[in-house]
């Protein structure tokens, strides 16, 4: 079946440095991706929809200056988070759809990035 | 507002123990209903889904039923086995969206 990388799949960065997580498509193309955040004991929340050749959308409360995503390609989305803080440190997920009409179906997760900003 | 409640875990059971593990929504609406398993070091994948009330979905030896009245879709197994020892998130989709609960670990031991 289709598959959804993510790279790293666990980070350690400093306060104030910046942080790349990838999220691929491996055999299949994604013309939209989703980022979720997990914060431990809560819930997965949508971050935003990343759509490739445009702007990502951005759910309410999530700073768009804070979480840059990049959708350059049809197999990859990227989601940098600039000037990293320990409150950013969380869990982190791709998903993407794959091509049944059905998107909920054919929804396929990347495995997480576990983000720990000291 | 849109949201899920399951039951906090981790929950520990024996092998061929009886599982439930309780979901309760707040949607707008009648949202599909899904349950979605995480095994360690992979990602999450669908496991069943219900669409309409009273319908139950099914797979692997686990159910769940669509209970409008009580807005939930508890996961059942009958008989556990230590092969689903994974992370299960209830969800429901609206909107265009996702809602999904904050997860239950599940280990079962031999």
């Amino acid at each position: 079946g289709a598959v959804v990388s993510q790279h790293p799949s666990w980070v350690i960065c400093k306060s104030g440095t910046s942080v790349k997580i990838e999220c691929r498509s491996l055999d299949f193309q994604a013309t939209t991706m989703f980022w979720y955040r997990q914060f431990p004991k809560q819930s997965l929340m949508l971050m935003a929809t990343s759509n490739e050749g445009s702007k990502a959308t951005y759910e309410q409360g999530v700073e768009k200056d804070k979480f840059l995503i990049n959708h350059a390609s049809l197999t990859l989305s990227t989601l940098t988070v600039t000037s990293a803080h320990p409150e950013d440190s969380s869990f982190y997920i791709c998903s993407a759809p794959g091509l049944a009409p059905n998107p909920t179906d054919t929804q396929y997760f990347g495995p997480g990035t576990r983000l720990t900003v000291l | 507002g849109n949201s899920v409640t399951q039951m906090e875990g981790p929950v520990t059971l024996s092998e061929e123990a009886f599982l439930t593990i309780n979901c309760t929504y707040t949607a707008t609406g009648y949202p599909s209903l899904f349950w979605y398993v995480q095994y360690p070091g992979e990602g999450l994948q669908l496991l069943l889904k219900a669409t309409k009330a009273d319908d139950k979905g099914s797979n692997k030896g686990f159910e769940a039923t669509y209970r409008k009245e009580t807005t939930s879709f508890h996961l059942e197994k009958g008989s556990v086995q230590v092969s689903d020892s994974a992370v299960y998130f209830c969800a429901f989709y609206n909107f265009n969206k996702f809602y999904f609960g904050s997860g239950t670990k599940l280990n079962v031991k031999p």
